[in-house]
């Protein structure tokens, strides 16, 4: 079975502090990409920063980026600088080289406080 | 170039009836996917459509069923509405092979009373 565990239901940084969300995941596959999407008031899912399994480089993405651990199965988002425009539900996903679906976590809802 | 559409945006529908959620994907885009959002939890897949056949479904009674059309639109039908099936239904539209491709459109929420 595929699933994903996000810890941390909320939090919360002060603007331009930097900030850590925890992801880890399950799959018995070794093909896959990883991803954190980001789900403002909104509603529209946008993808944030994606990772492909068989890289060990961790992605980076101007003021985001992961520390992948693949042994772990872990898939953390740390964001820098956050700017009140951060402030959203995000979500850990992955998806098999060879499949159709993404699995999703339940989510963390961050709060950029100014 | 226009991103992933849903319609309606919102609705409020009664226990027992029927809803029709229509999506359309990015223009060149041949797959389209469904996953529902409850409140406070992560989207869940439903349905996959490539090139209007079934590719995948999801742990989803019967009531739910989908179709695409020639023009790689797509509906979510559900049957007997219940106040569970109260969520976000979210749209995502692929263009190609890469699995990772993948855009989602704002979404239809959906109200069941």
């Amino acid at each position: 079975a595929q699933t994903v565990t996000q810890s941390q239901p909320e939090m919360s940084v002060q603007e331009a502090e930097t900030v850590t969300l925890s992801c880890t995941y399950d799959t018995s596959e070794n093909n896959y990409y990883l991803f954190w999407y980001k789900q403002p008031p909104s509603r529209q899912m946008i993808l944030v920063i994606r990772q492909e399994a068989y890289k060990q480089q961790n992605a980076t993405e101007n003021r985001f980026s992961v520390n992948f651990q693949k042994a772990a199965k872990s898939f953390s988002l740390k964001i820098s600088d956050s700017q009140l425009g951060d402030t959203a539900m995000y979500f850990c996903a992955f998806i098999l080289n060879t499949g159709n679906q993404f699995y999703f976590g339940t989510g963390t809802s961050l709060t950029v406080i100014p | 170039d226009a991103g992933v559409t849903q319609s309606p945006t919102h609705l409020i529908k009664t226990r027992g009836q029927h809803v029709t959620l229509r999506c359309s994907p990015i223009s060149g885009h041949k797959s389209v996917s469904w996953y529902q959002q409850v409140l406070g939890q992560g989207p869940q897949f439903i349905f996959q459509y490539y090139e209007k056949e079934e590719r995948g479904r999801g742990n989803f009674p019967d009531r739910f069923s989908a179709r695409q059309f020639p023009n790689y639109s797509s509906e979510l039908n559900v049957n007997a509405l219940l106040l569970g099936d109260s969520a976000l239904y979210l749209c995502a539209s692929r263009g190609g092979w890469t699995v990772y491709e993948q855009y989602f459109g704002p979404g239809t929420r959906l109200t069941v009373t």
